[in-house]
């Protein structure tokens, strides 16, 4: 069963619009969520963070907002480039055992934005 | 600061045989995970490294198989390969007080 789900296989937005990507996860115990971009034939490359003690962190054109009653996370890209198009995967970890354990990631959202 | 570095790029197998994979990590990260990304799957846990020991491991088989050495670098090894183990292979390291992991450039598997 997927722990962390990415609904939106693809999404299109204008230059300049808002960029609104999802994330859902099932395990209350995930206390650490992160956000990569990939580009093709390249490692997913580390974007930004969240930790479950806060529900907003900023950082530039990038927002990850933490809903943790809805157990649902997004990433808001404002305003979009088309330089901002790849996949985007979400990821999340828990606290096991006195270590952080490994990333599950979601199976990424394409986004284009288009000139 | 020198990022995560994986060799080879690219490999092309044939079905039976074995492959090893390399990873270094990046200077003073001590945690080594690896990740098997394939189109329909995204991107699956394989297993963690740290301090030359396994500390976590995914839902793969036994073929799949790691070590770590005392410099933090780390070797996969699959063995038998299946066509179904064309893959993006990815390796992260990440620090013990950072929770993010940085990728490397992966190794692209295709095996025929």
């Amino acid at each position: 069963d997927q722990q962390v789900k990415q609904n939106s296989p693809s999404l299109s937005v204008q230059e300049g619009r808002i960029s609104i990507l999802n994330c859902d996860y099932t395990n209350s115990m995930f206390d650490y969520f992160l956000w990569y971009k990939k580009y093709p034939a390249e490692g997913p490359t580390f974007l930004i963070s969240i930790s479950s003690i806060k529900d907003k962190n900023e950082d530039g054109r990038f927002t990850v907002f933490l809903n943790k009653s809805a157990k649902h996370l997004s990433l808001h890209i404002v305003p979009s480039q088309p330089g901002d198009s790849a996949v985007y995967f979400c990821a999340a970890s828990g606290y096991y055992g006195g270590s952080q354990g490994n990333l599950i990631f979601g199976k990424g959202t394409k986004l284009s934005v288009k000139p | 600061k020198a990022g995560v570095t994986q060799t080879p790029r690219y490999l092309i197998k044939t079905r039976g045989q074995q492959v090893t994979l390399s990873c270094s990590p990046i200077s003073g990260h001590r945690s080594v995970s690896w990740y098997q990304q394939t189109p329909g799957q995204g991107l699956q846990f394989l297993f963690e490294y740290f301090s030359e020991t396994q500390r976590n491991k995914g839902n793969f088989p036994g073929r799949f198989s790691g070590r770590q050495f005392s410099n933090s670098r780390s070797e996969m090894n699959v063995s038998t390969l299946e066509l179904g183990d064309s893959a993006l292979y990815l390796c992260a390291s990440s620090s013990p007080r950072n929770t993010e992991a940085f990728f490397g450039q992966g190794t692209r598997l295709t095996v025929v």
